[in-house]
């Protein structure tokens, strides 16, 4: 069974926009962490924002903010006033447990798309 | 710091051929890990470390070796490079989080784009 499951392939979204990117995780363990990447068209891979399993509040950084649903086990990214530059594909990942050397898991992507 | 770096960007390989992909990291992190990244299947663990001296498989590890005799370098070797291998490999560490991050963070190489032929 997939640990990290995002279901939009693929999504188009006007310019100032706000933009909702799907994640929901399976795990067991009640230590965990949940992360946000970008990869725009130039490959790099670059962190956006983290949320753990303990913390109280939804963590925000800047424009990004995640809508953490313990109880769906959902941790959506949620894109405030969209930009042009917001184009890129977005990966929603899962660390089980919260020691150093818990391996971090990958979902699939979401390619975001936004229009002027 | 310079992070995370790969080494080469691009390379091209005929099936049978073996070659070896850099990875170094001079934040002096323990955890390094591999990654491959296909169209569709996100990203794909190949093989980690915690340590020198200590390596692990990950999800995907048939067709990639590796080693760790130091806390900076953790190659990646393909003993005989098949189609399959076609991907994008990627190199990341695990360390300290920046400030407002977590309090670790998986630290990205740029990356190798490997066409096997």
């Amino acid at each position: 069974a997939q640990k990290i499951t995002q279901t939009q392939p693929g999504m188009f979204v006007q310019e100032k926009e706000a933009v909702t990117l799907d994640c929901t995780y399976d795990t067991s363990d009640p230590s965990y962490g949940l992360f946000w990447y970008k990869q725009p068209s130039s490959g790099e891979m670059i962190f956006l924002i983290y949320q753990g399993s303990y913390d109280q509040q939804n963590a925000t950084e800047g424009r990004y903010s995640l809508n953490f649903q313990k109880a769906r086990k959902s941790a959506n990214l949620v894109i405030s006033a969209s930009q042009l530059g917001d184009s890129a594909m977005y990966f929603c990942a899962m660390r089980e447990g919260l020691r150093r050397d818990d391996k971090i898991i990958f979902g699939k992507g979401t390619r975001l798309h936004i229009l002027p | 710091n310079a992070g995370v770096t790969q080494t080469p960007k691009f390379q091209v390989l005929k099936t049978g051929q073996s070659m070896t992909l850099q990875c170094a990291q001079d934040m002096n992190h323990e955890y390094m890990s591999w990654y491959r990244q296909d169209p569709g299947m996100g990203l794909r663990l190949i093989h980690y470390s915690v340590g020198a001296g200590i390596t692990d498989q990950g999800e995907v590890p048939n067709g990639y070796n590796v080693s760790r005799s130091t806390t900076e370098d953790f190659p990646l070797r393909l003993l005989s490079a098949a189609p399959s291998q076609t991907s994008v490999y990627f190199c990341a560490s695990i360390g300290p989080g920046r400030e407002g991050s977590p309090s670790y963070e998986q630290y990205f190489g740029p990356g190798t784009r490997l066409t096997v032929t």
